[in-house]
């Protein structure tokens, strides 16, 4: 089946500092891929979309500046937190898609902020 | 707006129970409908998907339904296992892109 690869799968960095998360789709090109951010015992909320080669879609309430998203080719999107602070601490999961076919999901990068 | 909401939010059962875990949605018009398995700090692994012209799917021991007119999907676990504890995630496939609309899960624990 299609594989996502996303890595880190765990980081804890001071605050300030600013983390880039990769997801990768080693099996097949991914059209658009999806960023969602999970809180405990809360459902994941889907963050932004991206499309290969054009600028994401940040969902309402999601700082575009922060959260900076780069999908530069069929197989890689980054997620950068810029300025990270202790309230960004959370599990993020990546999932990329061939033009709607069902989503693949990586395993997803738990972020600490100390 | 898209609302899921998924009962119970945990069930604990003894191993080899038949099992039915609920989810409603509050809007009809969906593309399809999935259900994901969450195991403590991992990504998600897709277990069955329901297209919105679809009754019903299976694979193995899993049997999840879509009722669009009620806004209600269950997925039934036979014989349940031990391995089969997990998080139990529904979510709804509507947007043009493909994105998904998740409800917040049913935590499982299957006792052996």
């Amino acid at each position: 089946g299609a594989v996502v690869s996303q890595h880190p799968s765990w980081v804890i960095c001071k605050s300030g500092t600013s983390v880039k998360i990769e997801c990768r789709s080693l099996d097949f090109q991914a059209t658009t891929m999806f960023w969602y951010r999970q809180f405990p015992k809360q459902s994941l909320m889907l963050m932004a979309t991206s499309n290969e080669g054009s600028k994401a879609t940040y969902e309402q309430g999601v700082e575009k500046d922060k959260f900076l998203i780069n999908h530069a080719s069929l197989t890689l999107s980054t997620l950068t937190v810029t300025s990270a602070h202790p309230e960004d601490s959370s599990f993020y999961i990546c999932s990329a898609s061939d033009f709607n076919q069902p989503q693949h999901f990586g395993d997803g990068t738990r972020l600490s902020i100390l | 707006k898209q609302e899921v909401t998924q009962i119970p939010a945990a069930l604990s059962v003894p191993e080899g129970e038949n099992l039915v875990l609920n989810c409603s949605f509050t809007d009809s018009a969906i593309y399809n409908l999935q259900w994901f398995r969450q195991d403590p700090g991992k990504g998600l692994t897709s277990l069955l998907l329901i297209q919105s012209s679809q009754r019903e799917q299976t694979s193995g021991r899993l049997n999840a339904s879509l009722d669009k007119s009620s806004g209600r999907s269950t997925l039934y676990i036979a014989a349940s296992q031990p391995g089969d504890s997990a998080t139990y995630l529904c979510a709804l496939g509507g947007g043009s892109q493909g994105n998904l609309i998740f409800g917040k899960g049913t935590k499982l624990s299957v006792k052996p």
